[in-house]
């Protein structure tokens, strides 16, 4: 099974530029949500949907976009990437909202020049 | 916020010892859990404990869960080199799981 899987692995970009991370998972899970994560702050949730259509804020939205179409993706969009936004950003999912085991992808560097 | 905050922040032992980390977090829960991260890698889930169980074991990994102190401690016996990794809390609360800071782990040969 592949699990949750990110692409891509690495990414540089430039002051401004927009992008987006993708995430997809084959698990069937409802659950989906983004992190990031950087020294010494551990995980920040980003954003988090709890089913296709359903998306809510985190701890850290702002600079973000997702939209979840599908029960598989739930892709996280840089409209105007920042250098605040370097940093390594993991997607995960479970079964069902936050009472289940949370199944992490392996991740997507950033770096914003 | 209901981040756990994790302490210590880093712990060196020899192999064979026992390594015991600290989670405290600061509003009411649903569940706690905890994550390992190897260096470079995603989160792998370790164990889950509801908010109405007071211990729970897995393998080497013993978890306990006070509420009333609003704290839990992972407990790693026997520990390996293996278990050289970062662990992390996290509870679960209105659809959200958040994470603490971590605990860097290291364990010497």
């Amino acid at each position: 099974n592949a699990g949750v899987t990110q692409t891509p692995k690495f990414q540089v970009l430039k002051t401004g530029q927009s992008m987006t991370l993708q995430c997809a998972q084959d698990m069937n899970h409802e659950y989906m949500s983004w992190y990031r994560q950087d020294p010494g702050m551990g995980l920040r949730l980003i954003h988090y949907s709890v089913g296709a259509g359903i998306t809510d804020q985190g701890e850290v939205p702002n600079g973000y976009n997702v939209s979840r179409s599908t029960t598989e993706d739930f892709p996280l969009r840089l409209l105007s990437a920042a250098p605040s936004q370097t940093s390594v950003y993991f997607c995960a999912s479970s079964y069902s909202s936050s009472d289940t085991e949370a199944f992490f992808g392996q991740g997507t560097r950033l770096t914003v020049v | 916020s209901q981040q756990g905050e994790e302490d210590p922040q880093a712990l060196s032992i020899q192999e064979g010892e026992n390594a015991t980390m600290n989670c405290s977090y600061k509003t009411s829960i649903n569940n706690l859990q905890w994550y390992r991260q190897n260096s470079g890698r995603g989160l792998v889930h370790l164990i889950l404990i509801r908010s109405n169980e007071r211990e729970k074991h897995s393998g080497r990994l013993r978890v306990t869960l006070d509420t009333s102190k609003k704290s839990s401690s992972l407990l790693i016996t026997a520990s390996r080199a293996a278990d050289t990794a970062s662990y992390f809390c996290a509870t679960g609360y209105t659809g959200k799981l958040i994470f603490g800071q971590g605990t860097t782990l290291q364990v010497k040969p």
